[in-house]
């Protein structure tokens, strides 16, 4: 059963870069029919994604945060990691991370999703 | 990209049928087949319910239903349970290496 698990700070302050990762365990990281996704919830708001990643290295992200994202893949490690810099209060958010379908592949949605973790945004 | 467009809420009593709307353009929810459905229970992880417009993993009771004319996909519940209250999201890829999710809608069962 394959699992994920975000790890990193859950207080980053104003202007700050926020940094987590992703360790996925009961599967390989690099199944070329999934890319590795990033997606936040705002409390009590809706879901938003943030982008992606393929075990290649290949990254795609939101248009509206694009400046100021970046992901990663460690394949040894078996785990991807995000960095979203310049944060503001608007960032705060529960952040997961999820399994996603290779839209060159074929449609599976987004399957197996981390437990989410909740980084605030704060002096 | 903007967000799809959903319902804010929904109701329903035991037994009935609900559909939740999910409203998108050209260039997502109309050009392709690739519509998902999530259900969110209070602090949980969103679930895979539909992907694939109408296609169901194993294990989602088959009372949960997918559709999609033009551009507006829906979520069918058929028989909807106490248990089926929740907020529900949909999101679609989109051109480019995008993905969109709706706004969500919460569904209280009656």
């Amino acid at each position: 059963q394959l699992q994920l698990q975000e790890s990193g700070p859950g207080l980053v302050k104003p202007s700050e870069t926020l940094s987590l990762t992703c360790s996925v365990s009961g599967g390989s990281i690099t199944d070329n029919n999934y890319f590795w996704a990033w997606i936040r919830q705002p409390p009590g708001e809706g879901l938003e994604w943030i982008g992606s990643i393929y075990y290649s290295g290949s990254t795609y992200y939101s248009p509206s945060l694009k400046s100021r994202v970046s992901t990663s893949v460690d394949t040894s490690e078996n785990q991807f990691s995000l960095k979203l810099s310049f944060v503001t209060a608007a960032d705060t958010a529960i952040y997961y991370c999820a399994r996603q379908e290779n839209p060159n592949i074929a449609p599976r949605g987004i399957d197996y999703w981390g437990q989410g973790t909740l980084v605030t945004v704060s002096s | 990209q903007s967000a799809l467009t959903q319902p804010r809420s929904v109701s329903g009593s035991p037994g009935q049928s609900v559909t939740i709307s999910c409203t998108g353009t050209s260039t997502d929810v109309g050009g392709y087949n690739y519509v998902s459905w999530y259900q969110q229970h209070p602090g949980k992880a969103p679930k895979l319910l539909i992907y694939a417009d109408y296609r169901r993993p194993s294990g989602v009771p088959d009372r949960f239903s997918g559709s999609k004319s033009g551009n507006t996909a829906s979520l069918i519940i058929s028989g909807v349970q106490a248990e089926d209250e929740a907020d529900y999201f949909c999101c679609s890829y989109a051109r480019n290496y995008n993905w969109v999710f709706g706004g969500g809608t919460k569904l209280t069962v009656l």
